[in-house]
């Protein structure tokens, strides 16, 4: 199974701030078709998961900007510009090239 | 808009089977998009279980394949999970999900807590 290495555990950030989370493979997430299939989502308290971005670095629909992705290959990085309120929770990464699907074991979001 | 949600008992007793349904609206099944089933354990861990697909094929984690089985009824637009000999291991909150591959898992279910107790 492909191993994805979630940094950090937990973060606390001020609003405006902002944060940084990396998400690393353990092995190369490009598929046949040249694609990398690598999501982010965010898991708010008492919400199911929801999706922020799919092929490293594209937004979900209604995603603010502040929100990008980044990265290629086993080395990922998910950036808040500025820290809102609303964007606390757990954020996970999530590979969909292998089987099976695996997930990081996610970074909890903390407003300070 | 798809909406997905997951309905089954909330206690299921050690050695027996966990059954969960996935009810969908909005769109069917047969349509397309990956209909999954995904865990997530006390303490964040997430786990994708499997899916079946719009065409009616499976795919499971091989960490489940023995227990697992996850199945269709195209009439009632709903998917079911199935996971045999459950243990306290398998206390959870279970989401079904539906993916497409290039832009991965858009609409989740609200999840449903299955605790394993005797």
């Amino acid at each position: 199974d492909v191993v994805m290495t979630q940094t950090p555990v937990s973060l606390s950030v001020a609003i405006g701030q902002p944060a940084s989370i990396s998400c690393k493979s353990s092995q190369s997430l490009v598929g046949t078709s040249g694609k990398t299939y690598l999501n982010w989502l965010l898991q708010r308290p008492g919400q199911s998961p929801k999706r922020l971005i799919y092929l490293v670095s594209k937004l979900d629909s209604g995603i603010p900007d502040r929100f990008s992705g980044s990265g290629s290959e086993t080395d990922f990085t998910l950036k808040i510009s500025r820290v809102e309120a609303d964007d606390l929770g757990v954020y996970y990464c999530l590979q969909g090239t292998h089987f099976p699907l695996t997930f990081g074991s996610g970074t909890k979001l903390e407003i300070k | 808009e798809i909406q997905l949600q997951e309905s089954g008992p909330g206690l299921v007793k050690p050695s027996q089977s966990l059954s969960l349904t996935c009810s969908v609206t909005g769109y069917t099944i047969t349509s397309g998009y990956d209909w999954s089933w995904i865990r997530k354990f006390p303490g964040n861990k997430m786990e994708w279980m499997g899916y079946i697909s719009y065409s009616g094929s499976t795919n499971y984690n091989p960490s489940l394949k023995s227990r697992i089985s996850i199945t269709r009824d195209t009439s009632k637009n709903q998917f079911f999970l199935q996971l045999n000999s459950v243990t306290t291991e398998d206390t959870a909150t279970y989401y079904c999900a539906s993916r497409t591959r290039l832009q991965g898992f858009a609409y989740w279910g609200q999840g449903t807590l299955v605790t394993v107790s005797s």
